[in-house]
């Protein structure tokens, strides 16, 4: 499988933006690139995915770079609640596990 | 519109015995994927159903089973508990595919004394 490195940590002020990098530089053309987060005592949670455009949703925005060996994560304005793990995955079209790293544990201060 | 639910939430076992934990998946989804996470790690995955048959499986021994019922529900069980089984177990839901995102439940603690 393809593995994703991420920082272990990165910390943030509140109401600002927040980029989360992502390297896949063995990235197949057949790997969606997912990002999940999981808060404290709660299960993961799917944030956005792509597979070669930049994707938009109401959490957060996804920047892919052109050769596909890095992505971004941007959550355009932080909040107390966006404190989680990130995780960046890679997932083949065939739709078989998710494989979890260590992820990014994102501190938000006020 | 329900999301993934899990049950029961916690769960005390003894080693040498068996547990059976459920999940019942989103309104929509004929996909489930359970996955094991110990304290401080991220989740790793132990098997995913679908059409009642495990599909895949990741790097568990055959004490880790499981089934989906033809209402998508799915169980997964753990024969011959070891202390090492203590963990949050995670069930996620989806539609086929790569493209398809998986949504999770809260999970069952278990642990084992």
């Amino acid at each position: 499988d393809a593995k994703t490195t991420q920082p272990n940590s990165m910390e943030s002020n509140e109401e600002e933006p927040v980029h989360l990098p992502c390297n896949h530089s063995t990235i197949s053309g057949t790997d969606y690139i997912h990002w999940y987060r999981q808060l404290p005592s709660q299960g993961p949670e799917y944030v956005i995915h792509g597979l070669t455009s930049n994707v938009n949703n109401r959490m957060a925005s996804l920047a892919i770079a052109e050769d596909r060996k890095s992505s971004t994560l941007i959550l355009h304005r932080a909040t107390l609640r966006d404190a989680a793990v990130y995780y960046c995955i890679l997932r083949d079209i065939s739709g078989y596990a998710l494989n979890f790293g260590k992820g990014t544990s994102l501190l938000v201060t006020p | 519109d329900a999301g993934v639910t899990q049950s029961p939430t916690h769960l005390i076992k003894t080693r040498g015995q068996q547990v059976t934990l459920r999940c019942s998946p989103k309104s929509g989804h004929d996909t489930v994927s359970w996955y094991q996470q110990a304290l401080g790690q991220g989740p790793q995955f132990i098997f995913q159903y679908y059409e009642e048959e495990e599909r895949q499986r990741g790097n568990f021994p055959d004490r880790f089973s499981g089934h989906q019922f033809p209402n998508y529900s799915s169980e997964l069980n753990v024969n011959a508990l070891l202390l090492g089984d203590s963990a949050l177990y995670l069930c996620a839901s989806s539609g086929l595919g790569g493209a398809q995102p998986q949504h999770f439940g809260d999970g069952t603690r278990l642990s084992i004394l």
